[in-house]
């Protein structure tokens, strides 16, 4: 059984369009994130939820827009995709905030904005 | 201001050889330390991590780090690699009071070669 699970895991979409991609986890955690990782593989976290409350927004646009309907689920809704949206988005989560937590990734959805 | 150094972008290195890759941190608070693994068009493994206690912290498949304070460093090594270690390695470090969020390093691209 994959711990945290995405997607889609590819995903090719034009300028301009809306996409979504999901997120699940079954390993009962409190919290979940979700990472960017650039064409350079820079990996840098844009969100995290505590039991679906936003705990950690870390200066993304707002045309970004995470949801979490239960603290399984973490989804992230982008709206008017750019060019440099183009990245690999690693959902994840850890059994709560504290610090020092292990995080637990998933295998990434691969997002090309053409 | 925090940060995290791999200073080594790529390391080549021949099987059954020895292998140690650099990290180094820049904080004024506590640090918790990980490592994880990528291997091509999948997620993040957790290869180990360093909470408190014994500075030396043996992992999966092999590897171990050492904590150093006064270096600020947590450096990755194996005694003997394997062509299955081929993958990308990043340090991250959590900072106390910062909540559950890893600053990532660049990353360190080791290439195993027969």
């Amino acid at each position: 059984d994959t711990a945290v699970s995405q997607t889609p895991k590819y995903l090719v979409t034009q300028m301009g369009n809306d996409k979504s991609i999901k997120c699940e986890q079954n390993l009962g955690h409190d919290t979940m994130y979700w990472y960017k990782q650039d064409s350079k593989k820079f990996l840098k976290i844009m969100f995290s939820y505590n039991n679906k409350e936003l705990i950690i927004n870390e200066t993304v646009p707002n045309r970004f827009s995470p949801k979490s309907p239960d603290k399984a689920h973490l989804n992230l809704h982008i709206n008017s995709l750019e060019l440099g949206d183009s990245a690999v988005y690693f959902c994840a989560s850890s059994q709560d905030s504290g610090t020092g937590n292990t995080i637990y990734f998933g295998e990434g959805s691969w997002l090309t904005v053409v | 201001a925090q940060s995290v150094t791999q200073l080594d972008s790529q390391v080549p290195v021949f099987e059954e050889a020895p292998v140690e890759l650099r990290c180094n941190y820049s904080s004024s608070v506590s640090v918790y330390l990980f490592w994880y693994v990528q291997y091509p068009n999948q997620g993040l493994q957790l290869l180990l991590k360093y909470l408190s206690g014994s500075t030396l912290v043996k992992g999966i498949n092999g590897f171990e780090a050492e904590f150093n304070k006064s270096q600020t460093s947590f450096h990755l090594r194996k005694p003997s690699v394997h062509i299955s270690d081929t993958a990308e390695y990043f340090c991250a470090v959590s900072f106390s009071g910062g909540g559950n969020k890893l600053t990532f390093g660049t990353g360190t691209q080791l290439k195993v070669e027969l």
